[in-house]
Order: C-alpha cells, then sequence, then structure tokens
C-alpha cells in the first residue's frame, strides 16, 4: 500500500520567507509525527498529533514554527521569518495509533535550503 | 530527558565480516528501543525493536540486537555483512511519551 509521503522533495527559500511542507500520512493511520534532520545528526522530533490535536509540541524550536492536522489526516508545517539554521531534511511519519507499541512509518522527507 | 549515543559514526568492513554498532541510551524509567535503517535513498525504516521480555531481538535482514540494561545499552550485530548492507543506521530510544529521540547514526559501508 501506499507510504507516507511529502510534498515537495526540495525546497529552496529565501531567508526571511515563509515555507510550507506537506505530509500524507498513511491511510487510517491516527498518529503523525514531525522530526527535523540536519547534517550528520539523527532525526530531532517536532511535534506529534493525534487525530487533530497536537499532543506534543515540545520540540518545536520557537514560536516560527507551527503545523496544523485540520482534518486529523493532511499536516503541514509551517515556517515562517526562516532562517540559514532551518535547512534541513523535514521528515513526517505517522502510525496506527499513538501507543508505544506501534510502529512509526517514515516518508521521504523534504529537503529544505534557506538561501 | 532521554538521549542516545552511538560511538562509531563511519565504519567500513569486507562483506562476510561480522558487525556490532554501538548504541548508549541515557533514561531514568522504562523505555523501548529501536533501531532503524535509510538505506541509500530510501526511507528511514525500522530493523528492529525491543520492548519488553528476551533481551535478545532479533530483526529482519539476520540483524540482532541485545538489550543490556545494566549498561544502559542496545548494541546491533550481524554476524556475516553483505554489500547490500552499505546504508546509516540509527538508534533510537522512547522514553516517556510517543517521540523517538534518535542517536546520530553510523554510516556503514561494505566492501566486496
Amino acid at each position: 500500500g501506499a507510504g507516507v509521503s511529502q510534498t515537495p522533495s526540495n525546497k529552496v527559500t529565501e531567508k526571511g520567507k515563509y515555507v510550507e511542507l506537506r505530509c500524507d500520512p498513511i491511510s487510517g493511520h491516527t498518529a503523525l509525527y514531525w522530526y527535523r534532520q540536519s547534517l550528520g545528526q539523527g532525526p530531532e522530533f517536532l511535534i506529534y498529533f493525534q487525530g487533530t490535536g497536537a499532543a506534543d509540541d515540545s520540540g518545536l524550536p520557537n514560536d516560527r514554527f507551527f503545523a496544523v492536522r485540520p482534518e486529523g489526516s493532511v499536516s503541514t508545517l509551517k515556517i515562517q521569518r526562516t532562517e540559514r539554521g532551518d535547512s534541513a531534511v523535514y521528515l513526517c511519519a505517522s502510525s496506527l495509533q499513538g501507543g508505544v507499541s506501534y510502529e512509526q512509518y517514515f516518508g521521504p522527507g523534504t529537503r529544505l535550503t534557506v538561501t | 530527558a532521554q538521549s542516545v549515543s552511538q560511538h562509531n559514526h563511519h565504519v567500513i568492513l569486507s562483506e562476510a565480516a561480522s558487525l556490532e554498532l554501538g548504541c548508549n541510551y541515557s533514561y531514568g524509567g522504562t523505555v523501548n528501543l529501536f533501531w532503524y535503517v535509510q538505506y541509500p535513498g530510501q526511507h528511514l525504516q525500522l530493523l528492529l525493536k525491543y520492548f519488553s521480555g528476551d533481551p535478545l531481538v532479533k530483526g529482519i535482514k539476520g540483524f540482532e540486537a541485545e538489550f543490556i540494561k545494566s549498561k544502559f545499552s542496545f548494541n546491533l550485530r550481524k554476524p556475516s555483512v553483505q554489500w547490500s548492507d552499505t546504508a546509516e543506521y540509527f538508534c533510537a530510544v522512547r522514553g516517556g511519551g510517543n517521540k523517538l529521540t534518535f542517536g546520530t547514526g553510523t554510516q556503514l559501508k561494505v566492501e566486496l
């Protein structure tokens, strides 16, 4: 079946611009996660949705980052006033439910480059 | 807070050599432990996981890992690597909550 998809695959933007990154989870998965992977690092947790609500947003680095999941499926990560330090691969993952027993399936990521 | 340390950043092996990748974690409570693999040009995918029970867990493609609670370790092993095992390997821990905390990864290159 279809896995987690993310669009765009690559995004280049200028410093100070606004960007939106989209994630389509596996159909029927109620839990959705965003991670960020900087060069030479492992993925770093940003936010976790259970259904439509953000159950844990403790990883968002500052108030320039915001994410929504209005209908409990597709999610959008929004970054305002981008900075060069935001350059990274943004990964989305989904799981059937949010409990500890459920595997997280990762998408291919969106590579964001801020110039 | 939870953290993960992977000691080997780059490993080069010849085919048929044995592999052991180190992973240590820091967390005071009950943990779930994972190894993920990312083959060139592909997504992160789960290799194996430990939740409870037998501390020796077996995953796909002949990989296994052993949870040693007293050492806070979850090392990945494979008796005989293949060229197709060339990939980046990430250890991850889930403590309280649902988020995964990853190590910095180990780049494995297997030479023919």
